[in-house]
Formats: C-alpha cells, structure tokens, sequence
C-alpha cells in the first residue's frame, strides 16, 4: 500500500530564512510525487510536481523539490520565505492514472 | 490544468438532511475523485467518480452514504446523506485530464451539521 509521512506538524520560520519541509513515502513502483499547498478556506494549489526525469523539481513561487529514490524522500525547499507563504504543505504519492495519497499536512507559519 | 468550480462553497446544515455537492470543470477529464478533509486531518479519498457507471468507493465508504453521480466528462456531484455532526469536514472534488497528469482541485466545500 501507498504511504505518505510528513514528520513535521507545524514549522515556523523568520520571513527572508530558508525552508525545508520533509516528506517520505512508500510505493511499490516508480512513483509520481507532488507538493500542494492549501491556504486557509481554499483548495489545494499544486506546487510542483515529479514524474520522471530530473530528481530537483522546479515549481510555482521559488518553490523547489528533490526526489532522492534511496531515501524515498521528496523533501520541498525554499530559499528565502516570504509572509505569504504561510500556509498548510500536503506531500502526495500517486501513480499512473491512480488515486492520491497524502500525507498529514505541514502547518508553515512565518514570523516577520 | 483545468478549472473546477464547486458548490456550495459552505454550508450548515440539520443533522438527518443531505446535502449535495456539485463539480462542474470547464474541461473534459478522464477521472474524478472526491476527497474529506476532516479538521485538522489530511485528506482522504471517499470514492474515484466513473463515468456513466457506479463510483468506485474507499475502505470505509459507502454508496448509501455518499452517493456520487457522474453523467459525463464535466460534471459530478456527491451527496452526503443522513448527515450527522461527524459528517463536518470539507469535502473536495478533484480532476485528472489524463493518467500521466497531475489532480486539480475544487475550492472545497465547508460542511457544518449542526
């Protein structure tokens, strides 16, 4: 079964600093992985995305993400946080044509 | 990506009534899904909505419950049923125009029994 652990509930980070939210996951095959984030009383906006190919991941605003097979990592970095930034991180596991599976979310708070 | 617009965006409703939730994407896409997001919680996928044929429903989930409708490429509805105060949660549609893309959401819709 597909599994998705996002260790850290709640982060908080002095807006301008750096951001690392981790996620690990468990699948069976080559797996398609995803950040998306949810705003409060929003839907989920997709960060970025992995399939295939390059292992660091670009995506929407300075967001970036690295898929380290041998760790079964997908850990999303930021370089310098802004304020509107702050948000909940929902790590995904899914594959070709198949259901999602999230993990528990990562509360990001931003102290100016 | 494609746009789904939801409905109701919230809603508080009597506990024993049901509620129904609409997905309408301005795109054809091949499958649909709808998900819970009880407070505080992650998501949780309830059931993939088919096309023209009964949805395909999650351990723990069932059809007498949330009844899921999907007469075509562009449109789905869920109806939560009976609903208790446990049935409080936000309800999200969601949408894949092919295997190999990624899911987009609906704004959710915020459901209080009270």
């Amino acid at each position: 079964a597909q599994s998705v652990t996002q260790p850290d509930i709640h982060i908080t980070v002095s807006e301008g600093a750096s951001l690392e939210l981790r996620c690990n996951y468990s699948y069976g095959a080559t797996p398609y992985l995803f950040w998306y984030v949810q705003s409060p009383g929003q839907g989920l906006q997709l960060l970025l995305k992995y399939f295939s190919g390059d292992t660091l991941v670009q995506g929407i605003k300075g967001f970036e993400a690295e898929f380290k097979r041998s760790q079964s990592s997908f850990n999303l970095r930021k370089p310098s946080v802004h304020w509107s930034d702050a948000a909940e991180y929902f790590c995904a596991v899914g594959g070709g044509g198949n259901k999602l599976t999230f993990g528990t979310g990562t509360q990001l708070k931003v102290e100016l | 990506s494609a746009v789904i617009s939801q409905k109701p965006s919230r809603d508080i409703c009597q506990r024993g009534t049901s509620l129904t939730i609409q997905c309408q994407v301005d795109s054809q896409v091949t499958m649909m899904f709808w998900y819970r997001q009880q407070p505080g919680q992650s998501l949780t996928l309830i059931a993939t909505a088919n096309q023209g044929s009964e949805a395909t429903y999650e351990s723990g989930f069932v059809i007498d419950k949330f009844p899921i409708s999907r007469p075509n490429l562009t449109f789905s509805t869920l109806t939560v049923s009976n609903m208790s105060p446990e049935d409080s949660s936000i309800y999200l549609c969601s949408g894949k125009i092919g295997g190999d893309t990624e899911a987009f959401f609906g704004q959710g819709t915020r459901l209080t029994v009270v």
